[in-house]
C-alpha cells in the first residue's frame, strides 16, 4: 500500500521558472490537501480538494495553482518560481467529511525540497 | 477560526527523562484535537487524537495527551524517552463544523540526549 507519493523529492529552480508537483494517492480519499512547511511556521494550507473536479484556495495560495482531474491526482503548479517559495511541501489526504476535515487520520507523503535560487 | 499555539519551540531531554509538550488551541466551537509526529526528512504521521470521551488518549509506543476543556490545552506526555523519539510533534485542531480545516501548530523539535 503506497499511500501517498510525492514526485519529486528534491529540485532546484531559477526565479521566474515553473513547475508542477505531482500527488498521488491509492486510498480512494475525496480530501487533498497541498501545504508548505517552513521552519518554525508550522505548516500552512496552501490549496485543497474535495474531489474531484472541485478545489479551493487555503491560508496562502498566491503563487500556486491546482487541478484535480481524478480521485488519485492533486498536482500543484508554480507558474513564476520566487524566493520566497522555496520551502519543503506536503500532500495530504484524507477521507474527510462533508464540508471539512472531519476526525479522521490525514496521510501525509514524503515532501518535496524546493530550492528557488 | 481556530488556532493552535505549541508553547516549546525545542524540548532538549536526556534519554529516560519525561517530556511534556505543551499545546494551546482557541476555537468557539467543539473541536477535534491531534498530535502528528515528523521524523528527520519524512511526512507527518499520526500519533495520537482526540476525537469524544475519555479526555486522556493513548499512543502504542507510550505517549498519551490529556484533552483539558476548560484550558484549552492538548499536552503531549511520556514517562520516560527515548532517543528514538527525536522527532518534530505539531499539535493539530479541527473543529466540528462544516467546513473546517485542520490548523497545524509551529511544532516542537524533542531532542532526546543520551
Amino acid at each position: 500500500n503506497a499511500g501517498v507519493t510525492q514526485t519529486p523529492k528534491f529540485r532546484i529552480l531559477k526565479i521566474g521558472q515553473s513547475m508542477t508537483l505531482q500527488c498521488t494517492q491509492d486510498m480512494n480519499h475525496n480530501y487533498m490537501y497541498w501545504y508548505r512547511q517552513d521552519p518554525g511556521m508550522g505548516l500552512k494550507l496552501i490549496y485543497y480538494s474535495v474531489g474531484a473536479g472541485i478545489t479551493d484556495k487555503g491560508e496562502v495560495p498566491n503563487g500556486y495553482n491546482v487541478s484535480r482531474s481524478t480521485t488519485e491526482d492533486f498536482p500543484l503548479r508554480l507558474e513564476l518560481a520566487a524566493p520566497s517559495q522555496t520551502s519543503v511541501y506536503f500532500c495530504a489526504s484524507n477521507e474527510g467529511w462533508t464540508g471539512g476535515w472531519g476526525n479522521t487520520e490525514a496521510f501525509f507523503g514524503q515532501g518535496t525540497r524546493l530550492t528557488v535560487v | 477560526a481556530q488556532s493552535v499555539t505549541q508553547l516549546d519551540s525545542q524540548v532538549p531531554v536526556f534519554e529516560e527523562a519525561p517530556v511534556e509538550l505543551r499545546c494551546n488551541y482557541s476555537s468557539s466551537v467543539s473541536v477535534y484535537l491531534f498530535w502528528y509526529v515528523q521524523y528527520p526528512n519524512q511526512g507527518l504521521q499520526l500519533l495520537l487524537k482526540y476525537l469524544s470521551g475519555s479526555t486522556l488518549v493513548e499512543s502504542i509506543n507510550g505517549f498519551e495527551a490529556e484533552f483539558n476543556k476548560s484550558q484549552t490545552s492538548f499536552h503531549l506526555r511520556k514517562p520516560s524517552v527515548h532517543i528514538s523519539d527525536t522527532a518534530e510533534y505539531f499539535c493539530a485542531v479541527s473543529e466540528m463544523t462544516s467546513g473546517s480545516r485542520l490548523t497545524f501548530g509551529e511544532g516542537t523539535q524533542l531532542t532526546v540526549n543520551p
